[in-house]
């Protein structure tokens, strides 16, 4: 079955700090994966989304890479800052007909000012 | 823009007692969704669709039925509400799930529910 490790599980830095989440994922054969972020109380927001055939996505301070080959994907936030402060998800969805979305159980992160 | 529209934000019923969890958004998306997020565990699919009239079932079926008579609209349904189904539940969509970009997913602010 396929499975999704965030790590850390939790993490706390200074504002302007640059930050590397991991996720891993147990198969390869995945089609996309899409980096989540979640406000407390509040529902998921799509940060970016990765396609198979890609290797990498960008969007401001954000910039998430994928590995198939080794399982891993890696979101580096720049620069970080407390509006930042949130939970974040990676989703890698599985190959075939319907592609559904595999959650891990995400990293909860603290940007103090 | 709306987006993903859930009513209500927070539920109490007793148990056996039936609801219907609303979902409606306003993107023309073809695929939806409802998820349920517990704590200690990742979101795990409940009920999904492709389009209008056709409906399939997730990882955690079992207590909920879904129908999806419009494109706008995906409601879920309790039968007989049991204390397990005590869980946050959002509804997602997206443009389709045929690949590419459309298949960026878009969720709704959720519903808290608590059975007694």
């Amino acid at each position: 079955k396929q499975e999704v490790t965030q790590i850390p599980a939790a993490l706390s830095v200074p504002e302007g700090e640059n930050l590397v989440l991991n996720c891993s994922f147990t198969d390869s054969a995945i089609y996309n994966l899409q980096w989540f972020r979640q406000d407390p109380g509040k529902g998921l927001t799509s940060l970016l989304l990765i396609q198979s055939s890609q290797r990498e996505q960008t969007s401001g301070r954000l910039n998430a890479s994928l590995d198939k080959s080794s399982g891993r994907s890696t979101l580096y936030i720049a620069a970080s800052q407390p509006g930042d402060s949130a939970t974040y998800l990676c989703a890698p969805s599985r190959a075939g007909n319907n592609r559904k979305l595999i959650w891990g159980l995400g990293t909860s992160l603290a940007v103090n000012p | 823009n709306a987006g993903v529209t859930q009513t209500p934000k927070f539920q109490v019923l007793k148990t056996g007692q039936s609801m219907t969890l609303q979902c409606a958004q306003d993107m023309n998306h073809e695929y939806m969704s409802w998820y349920r997020q517990d704590p200690g565990m990742g979101l795990r699919l409940i009920h999904y669709s492709v389009g209008a009239g056709i409906t399939d079932q997730g990882e955690v079926p079992n207590g909920y039925n879904v129908s999806r008579s419009t494109t706008e609209d995906f409601p879920l349904r309790l039968l007989s509400a049991a204390p397990s189904q005590t869980s946050v539940y959002f509804c997602a969509s997206s443009y389709s799930n045929r690949g590419g970009n459309n298949e960026k997913l878009f969720f709704g602010s959720g519903t808290q529910l608590s059975v007694l």
